[in-house]
């Protein structure tokens, strides 16, 4: 069955810093990846997805994340954080079967020092 | 456009009690999709619906209920609530297709005492 792990629970970096955020994902052919931020008190938003191609997608809000197949992982990083980054971030990956469904990590709870 | 609308916000019920959770999207998706977000766990599919009339068993469907007359419209129905089901309740939409975007709501926080 499909999976996906995010080892960290929470994260604090300070503001200006460099970020990246981990997720691992199980399954044998090439996944359809995806992050996801939630804010406080919000519903979830697309950052971006990974489908095939190139493996260094871009995203919304300065994020990039990396697929590499041979560490099955697909990071998400951002070179300098904001405040507002502040946030929940999770990874998912896409089921194989006609329900178009997503399968999500727990997540990582991102914290930013000022 | 609204997108994805969720009501009520915030709603405590007592143990054994019932409600529904509306679900509404205005995007014209056939694909629409209720998760449980509990702290630490991420979110965890219920229900899914892949056009009106036409429903499916999530993950953790025990405890719920779903409908799809309409294309627009999914609630989500509780009939004996349990503390186990105090969560945060999202819906989302899509169009059922490869891109898998899917388009939540601001979520339902329900809290069963």
């Amino acid at each position: 069955a499909q999976s996906v792990t995010q080892p960290d629970i929470h994260i604090t970096v300070s503001e200006g810093a460099s970020l990246e955020l981990r997720c691992n994902y199980s399954y044998g052919a090439t996944p359809y990846l995806f992050w996801y931020v939630q804010s406080p008190g919000q519903g979830l938003q697309l950052l971006l997805k990974y489908f095939s191609g190139d493996t260094l997608v871009q995203g919304i809000k300065g994020f990039e994340a990396e697929f590499k197949r041979s560490q099955s992982s697909f990071n998400l990083r951002k070179p300098s954080v904001h405040w507002s980054d502040a946030a929940e971030y999770f990874c998912a990956v896409g089921s194989m079967d006609s329900s178009y469904k997503l399968i999500f990590g727990s997540g990582t709870r991102l914290l930013v020092r000022p | 456009n609204a997108g994805v609308t969720q009501t009520p916000k915030f709603r405590i019920l007592k143990i054994g009690q019932s409600m529904t959770l509306q679900c509404a999207q205005d995007m014209n998706h056939n694909y629409m999709y209720w998760y449980r977000q509990d702290p630490g766990m991420g979110l965890k599919l219920i229900y899914y619906s892949v056009g009106a009339g036409i429903t499916d068993k999530g993950e953790v469907p025990n405890g719920y209920n779903v409908s799809r007359s309409t294309t627009e419209d999914f609630p989500l129905r509780l009939e004996l609530a349990a503390p186990s089901q105090t969560s945060v309740y999202f819906c989302a939409s899509s169009y059922g297709d490869t891109t898998y975007e899917q388009y939540f709501g601001p979520g339902t926080r329900l809290t069963v005492t």
